[in-house]
């Protein structure tokens, strides 16, 4: 079965640093997603992508949040300056319909500890 | 904007027995209901999920409730086994058929499932 892959599994950096996330979706799946989830909390959702252009995104993707799919194949979310608050598990996420999120497929995710 | 509340918190069940999880909903326009399974240090995984326009959905042990008029749905898991443990999000989306809108996820329920 065809998987959403994420790297690195595990990132920890310093406050203030940039940080990148990396997925590579299914290669059908048209609209991808980031969600996060802080320990023991809820999975919340960041942001959506389709060709090539944000869709949709939350409160929380404010401007020291980006994405982008630079090549067609990875799918990449930017912290530019990390704070504290954003350790927490991040997901990517893709489907086929982008009707709602249907059927959504996550990554193994990336734990991003802030330090 | 969508708000979706999850109870209980943690449901302690005898194997064998049945387990309920309920959510409720705010937005009217949410059409699209999944529920997630997540195990411990491990990705959401789509478990079943149900359309406004239907009112129950079941796949074997698993089954979806929804009551559009009271913005509730359940899930409902009979025979429950020791590997039914695990963290079990409910969500909801507007899903307009067009954008590709994020999912709003409760706050998820730890079921443990007694020997």
């Amino acid at each position: 079965e065809p998987e959403v892959t994420q790297t690195p599994s595990h990132q920890v950096t310093q406050m203030g640093q940039e940080v990148i996330l990396r997925c590579v979706p299914i290669s059908n799946h048209l609209y991808f997603y980031w969600y996060r989830q802080i320990l023991g909390q809820k999975v919340e959702f960041l942001v959506s992508f389709y060709n090539n252009e944000i869709s949709e995104k939350s409160e929380i993707f404010d401007d020291q949040f980006s994405v982008e799919r630079p090549d067609g194949s990875n799918f990449t979310l930017k912290i530019r300056s990390t704070k504290l608050e954003d350790s927490a598990m991040y997901f990517c996420a893709g489907d086929l319909q982008g009707s709602g999120g249907e059927k959504l497929f996550f990554g193994s995710g990336t734990q991003l500890s802030v330090l | 904007g969508e708000n979706v509340e999850q109870h209980p918190s943690t449901l302690s069940v005898q194997e064998g027995d049945s387990a309920v999880i309920k959510c409720t909903y705010s937005d009217s326009a949410s059409n699209y209901f999944p529920w997630y399974k997540q195990e411990l240090g491990k990705r959401p995984q789509l478990i079943i999920d149900i359309r406004s326009n239907v009112g129950e959905k079941k796949d074997q042990r698993i089954a979806v409730t929804l009551n559009k008029t009271a913005k509730h749905f359940s899930l409902h898991i009979t025979e429950t086994q020791p590997e039914d443990s695990a963290v079990y999000f409910c969500a909801a989306s507007i899903g307009s058929g067009g954008g590709a809108d994020g999912l709003t996820f409760g706050k998820g329920t730890h079921l443990i499932i007694q020997p």
